[in-house]
């Protein structure tokens, strides 16, 4: 069975205190990893996908990074408005009856960035 | 461009009565994808359209959760009996086809069960 984990589950930092938040992951074949937003009583909001361990992606303060167990989600030098929910999420490698389509999440980093 | 849209946005509703949720997906988009979200937990799946068939319905609860898709377009969720455990954010994502298959999401509908 696909598992996600991430960790921390909350993590307050003050404007312009860079950090990580991890995602660690087991899948059976890893088809694509993604990262979502969502801010408070609204969806998620795709942020990046990684393919392959190596693979780093950036937006904006935001950079991805992805290994075969783990991947990264780093917040360069954050803003207020970064502060929302981060969710992780891996999509197995398979046919459309094997489970090879849905996502399976993580139960999220919830982050508060204060002035 | 308009986005995938989701009604009612919020539904309260009394224990053992039936809610029908309703999902609009990004025009063209072939592939829908139903999740729930309940208090401190995961987006859990729920069940997967492509065009209108179910390939995957895995993740349904039980015989009372059951969902249909019409014209390759909108879907409709149906939970019959509703329980207070059925409480939750029923989110409904759609995606394109191919390799670059992000699923981009809804506002969601917030059910209360009371």
């Amino acid at each position: 069975e696909d598992q996600v984990t991430q960790s921390p589950e909350a993590l307050r930092l003050q404007e312009g205190e860079s950090s990580s938040l991890n995602c660690s992951y087991t899948v059976s074949g890893l088809r694509g990893l993604f990262w979502y937003r969502q801010d408070p009583g609204k969806g998620p909001e795709f942020l990046f996908t990684l393919y392959s361990a190596g693979e780093e992606k950036e937006k904006e303060r935001l950079k991805a990074t992805l290994t075969k167990k783990e991947s990264f989600l780093h917040i360069t030098a954050p803003k207020p408005e970064d502060s929302a929910t981060y969710l992780c999420a891996v999509q197995r490698r398979g046919g459309l009856t094997g489970g090879g389509n849905k996502l399976t999440f993580g139960t999220g980093t919830q982050l508060k960035v204060e002035l | 461009g308009a986005g995938v849209s989701q009604s009612p946005s919020n539904k309260v509703t009394e224990k053992g009565k039936d809610v029908e949720l309703r999902c609009d997906p990004i025009s063209g988009h072939t592939a829908l994808y139903w999740y729930r979200q309940s208090l401190g937990q995961g987006l859990e799946f729920l069940i997967y359209f492509q065009g209108n068939s179910a390939p995957d319905k895995s993740g349904l609860p039980s015989d009372r959760f059951s969902a249909e898709r019409t014209g390759g377009s909108v879907s409709t969720l149906t939970i019959q009996r509703t329980q207070q455990e059925d409480s939750a954010v029923y989110l409904c994502a759609s995606t394109t086809s191919g390799r670059l298959e992000t699923q981009y999401f809804g506002p969601g509908t917030r059910l209360l069960v009371l």
